[in-house]
């Protein structure tokens, strides 16, 4: 099946600690994404990586890191989690060719922060 | 500072009843996209629009983008309770391609 994945599904872990979730697309894309959603389901970007640019927002803190081993692979690296990072985070990809394009998301990883 | 505005935010109707959600925004977006998404679920593309004007149909949903291409509304004929979900609009404001999402329209159709 052509799809985004990322692992894990759910994710439990004590503030202090260093994270990681991975994100694979076999869509060909070029492009990937990192989005958190809150609990009241906004969507904010906090990453957009191509193999030519990364764009930062420039309110993720710096503990938040990207990770692209290959066009295919875009994975998240947190450090030292806060309760504040709780949150589901989605990873998406897109192509860069024409206005008529839209992103294929993965179903999210649940992190929480005890 | 919220760059697209939806509304209602939430909508709880009855199967068969029509509805309309509205995306507003006071800048231009050079495309803009609809998505829907299940509890436990990434959000699922439905339509992107790109020319002002443009009116697309998915089946028993019709979607505008505004003349102007500062808004949108997204429209449910006859609505089933499969329709249940978070309805999302986002939009890319110029060249760039990372899409803004708009504050999500929480959709409950009751059979």
């Amino acid at each position: 099946d052509t799809a985004v994945s990322q692992t894990p599904k759910y994710l439990v872990t004590q503030m202090g600690n260093d994270k990681s979730i991975k994100c694979e697309q076999n869509l060909g894309h070029d492009t990937m994404y990192w989005y958190k959603q809150d609990s009241k389901k906004f969507l904010k970007i906090m990453f957009s990586y191509n193999n030519k640019e990364l764009i930062i927002n420039e309110t993720v803190p710096n503990r938040f890191s990207p990770k692209s081993p290959d066009k295919a692979h875009l994975n998240l690296h947190i450090n030292s989690l806060e309760l504040g990072d709780s949150a589901v985070y989605f990873c998406a990809s897109s192509t860069d060719r024409g206005l008529v394009y839209g992103y294929t998301f993965g179903s999210g990883t649940r992190l929480t922060v005890v | 500072t919220q760059l697209l505005e939806q509304s209602p935010q939430f909508l709880s109707i009855q199967e068969g009843e029509n509805l309309t959600v509205y995306c507003n925004s006071s800048s231009v977006f050079s495309s803009l996209q609809w998505y829907r998404q299940e509890p436990g679920e990434g959000p699922v593309l439905l339509v992107t629009v790109v020319t002002g004007g443009e009116v697309k149909k998915l089946k028993r949903l019709t979607f505008q983008f505004g003349d102007a291409r500062k808004d949108s509304s997204l429209h449910i004929t006859a609505a089933q309770t499969g329709d249940t979900g978070l309805y999302l609009c986002a939009g890319a404001p110029g060249s760039a391609r990372q899409l803004t999402f708009g504050s999500g329209t929480q959709l409950t159709v009751l059979p």
